[in-house]
């Protein structure tokens, strides 16, 4: 079975702070997807980042960057230098190797609110 | 710019009617589904569809039912809306595997 945790339920910092959003997953597969969606207040989710298993460099998209640790089971997020527009719900997801979103778990999601 | 719409954006509505929520997507994605989720928690998925004619209830239960005659066209239907059906819905696309989900911006139901 698999299972995706999302300790931090609510972050608040102050813009221009910088920001880690924990994930934590469980999975019995050696061969797995792992993502990160953001959901702003408007209701979609929006597509971060997907990465596999065997790929453990970490990210950099702008001032997004990923951490995947595969000894701790863990694949973090980081915002610098936060900015009111980040304030969302953003959740980790973890699929099979299917890579299919049929079998895409979702954890409870950190909501996480930039303050100007 | 959103290529996977929903309507209606917000629903509410009294116990015992039937209900449509309606998803379309402009991407000629093959795959769509849909979630539900309570304020707070996670997506779970109730449906899904691997293209025409073919769909399957996802891993929470769910009174709903869907359909999927045409390609671009995934409504989900309540034939009778109970308090407990109280939700958000959001409707996703993708193409094919190891792909991401595109969403849409989601219905919320509620039912009084």
């Amino acid at each position: 079975a698999q299972k995706v945790t999302q300790a931090q339920t609510e972050i608040s910092v102050v813009e221009k702070e910088d920001v880690t959003l924990d994930c934590v997953y469980e999975t019995r597969d050696t061969t797995y997807y792992l993502f990160w969606y953001k959901q702003p207040p408007s209701g979609e989710l929006v597509f971060l980042i997907r990465r596999n298993s065997f790929d453990e460099q970490n990210e950099i998209s702008g001032r997004y960057s990923w951490n995947f640790q595969k000894s701790t089971s863990s694949f973090n997020f980081t915002i610098t230098a936060s900015q009111v527009v980040d304030s969302a719900v953003y959740f980790c997801a973890l699929s099979d190797p299917s890579g299919s979103a049929r079998q895409l778990t979702f954890g409870s999601g950190t909501q996480l609110t930039v303050l100007p | 710019e959103a290529d996977i719409y929903q309507t209606p954006r917000y629903l509410v509505i009294g116990t015992g009617k039937k209900i449509t929520l309606e998803c379309s997507q402009t991407m000629g994605h093959d795959k769509m589904y849909w979630y539900q989720q309570d304020p707070g928690m996670e997506l779970h998925l109730i449906h899904y569809s691997y293209g025409v004619n073919s769909t399957e209830k996802g891993d929470l239960s769910s009174e709903s039912t869907v359909s999927r005659i045409r390609t671009e066209h995934f409504p989900l239907t309540l034939e009778s809306a109970r308090p407990s059906h109280t939700s958000q819905y959001l409707c996703a696309s993708s193409t094919d595997l190891f792909k991401s989900l595109h969403f849409g911006n989601g219905t919320r139901l509620t039912v009084t």
